[in-house]
């Protein structure tokens, strides 16, 4: 109920290409889907997140796609470029609880 | 404009040490959190406090591992007789309120990579 399940484990594209990153979700109590970057050496930095409301999201080059009835929401890296390269960590919460669930995380390697 | 700040950066114990991670929030912010993160894993829950107060402990192992958000001071995340299954990254994240959302999202630190020999 609790987990969040995140898929591919890791992701090669090309320069210019588009990333896509997929999370499914069991507890229909979640209302808060953030994505997170996290380089090496680093901390995990917020990137975008989206609430059930909406079906879609986009900053810039980034973009979640959420799909309340199949309970899956997805990050769309458009023109992907090198200094995307890291791993990215879906999540959720819900109120009342402030923990967030975590993804197992995806490896993103663009290739110049 | 300082972010979390955690201390040390690593951490090298010996089975049956402790173990003392400091996580200084952000200011302004009042609300900690600790994750562990094992190694090609995402980060899981340990603990959740406010000033002085443990609000959610679920995450926590029963034994071992305590945390504490003094009045004054860094939070801190103690670990006794560490064990080789302790080592992971731990981070510490912050918030300025309970709610998280897009709005006052957790901050996170860079965490403390903990070694056990």
């Amino acid at each position: 109920q609790q987990q969040v399940k995140q898929s591919p484990q890791s992701l090669i594209v090309q320069k210019g290409g588009i990333s896509i990153i997929n999370c499914a979700y069991e507890n229909t109590a979640f209302d808060y889907f953030p994505w997170y970057q996290q380089f090496p050496g680093k901390g995990p930095a917020l990137l975008i997140a989206i609430r059930p409301d909406v079906s879609e999201k986009k900053e810039g080059r980034f973009t979640i796609s959420f799909n309340k009835s199949a309970k899956q929401f997805s990050l769309h890296i458009m023109d992907s470029q090198p200094g995307d390269s890291a791993t990215y960590f879906c999540a959720a919460s819900y109120q009342g609880a402030q923990k967030l669930v975590f993804g197992q995380g995806t490896r993103l390697t663009i290739n110049p | 404009n300082a972010g979390v700040m955690q201390n040390p950066r690593h951490l090298v114990r010996r089975r049956g040490q402790e173990a003392r991670l400091r996580c200084s929030p952000m200011k302004g912010h009042s609300h900690v959190y600790w994750y562990r993160q094992l190694p090609e894993e995402g980060l899981k829950f340990m603990v959740y406090l406010q000033k002085e107060n443990i609000i959610d402990e679920s995450g926590m192992p029963k034994e071992r591992f305590s945390a504490e958000f003094p009045k004054e001071g860094p939070s801190i995340l103690r670990i006794q007789q560490v064990v080789r299954g302790d080592s992971a990254a731990y981070f510490c994240a912050s918030s300025p309120r309970p709610r998280v959302d897009s709005n006052q999202p957790q901050h996170f630190g860079d965490g403390t990579r903990l070694s056990i020999l």
